[in-house]
């Protein structure tokens, strides 16, 4: 059974461009978690979402910033016109229900370089 | 707003010692979930182990248990017989047991070194 699947694992954009991160769950997992981790920090909530459903998005920057899950396919973290401060690992975790201990497992991370 | 402090950045230990990392949270819940987290160069974040705050027996997992102090909202890791793999950052995380609201809420971090 495949782990939760990030790409890129590396993604370089110039400022003002736009950055798409991909997250595939686990198979058989619904619920899917976007994490930031700045240098030198542990990682900060950005949003949760079900498919088709953000449920929690009260750590995302209200601009420049969106996530979705589609019904088929990955969740996409989109940066609209990115800048320098958007340098950052971003990572994914997948959980299967929102039970009493639905571990989320995580993915290797994307790490974004705005130059 | 619940927090998670890691009030120690980098720790040391001696091969095969044991060391305790540190952790404090604040939260006004009763019913929560504490985790460690470790974080090898690889950056892959890997459970180390989990403590419900309704029991009171601290949580073990083979050389890693926790002290869980929920009246002073502590709670601390021991790893025993440390090895050169041990080495990473290693972060606390906190999540509510309420089912709406399943995100984590990370400290800083601990770097811990390991010497041979």
């Amino acid at each position: 059974n495949a782990g939760v699947m990030q790409n890129p694992r590396h993604l370089v954009r110039r400022r003002g461009q736009e950055a798409r991160l991909r997250c595939s769950p686990m198979k058989g997992h619904s619920h899917v978690y976007w994490y930031r981790q700045l240098p030198e920090e542990g990682l900060k909530f950005m949003v949760y979402l079900q498919k088709e459903n953000i449920i929690d998005e009260s750590g995302m920057p209200k601009e420049r910033f969106s996530a979705e899950f589609p019904k088929e396919g990955p969740s996409i973290l989109r940066i609209q016109q990115v800048v320098r401060g958007d340098s950052a690992a971003y990572f994914c975790a997948s959980s299967s229900t929102q039970g009493v201990f639905d571990e989320q497992y995580f993915g290797p991370g994307t790490r974004l370089t705005v130059t | 707003a619940q927090t998670v402090t890691q009030s120690q950045p980098e720790m040391s230990v001696q091969e095969a010692e044991t060391v305790t990392l540190s952790c404090t949270y604040d939260t006004s819940e009763s019913d929560y979930y504490l985790f460690w987290y470790k974080q090898p160069p690889s950056r892959q974040m890997i459970l180390v182990i989990r403590q419900e705050a309704y029991k009171q027996q601290n949580a073990t997992e083979n050389r890693f248990s926790v002290n869980f102090q929920k009246a002073a909202k502590s709670f601390s890791l021991k790893i025993s017989d440390s090895q050169l793999g041990d080495a990473a950052m290693y972060f606390c995380a906190y999540r509510s047991a309420l089912g709406a609201n399943s995100k984590l809420t990370f400290g800083k971090g601990i770097t811990l070194s390991v010497r041979p």
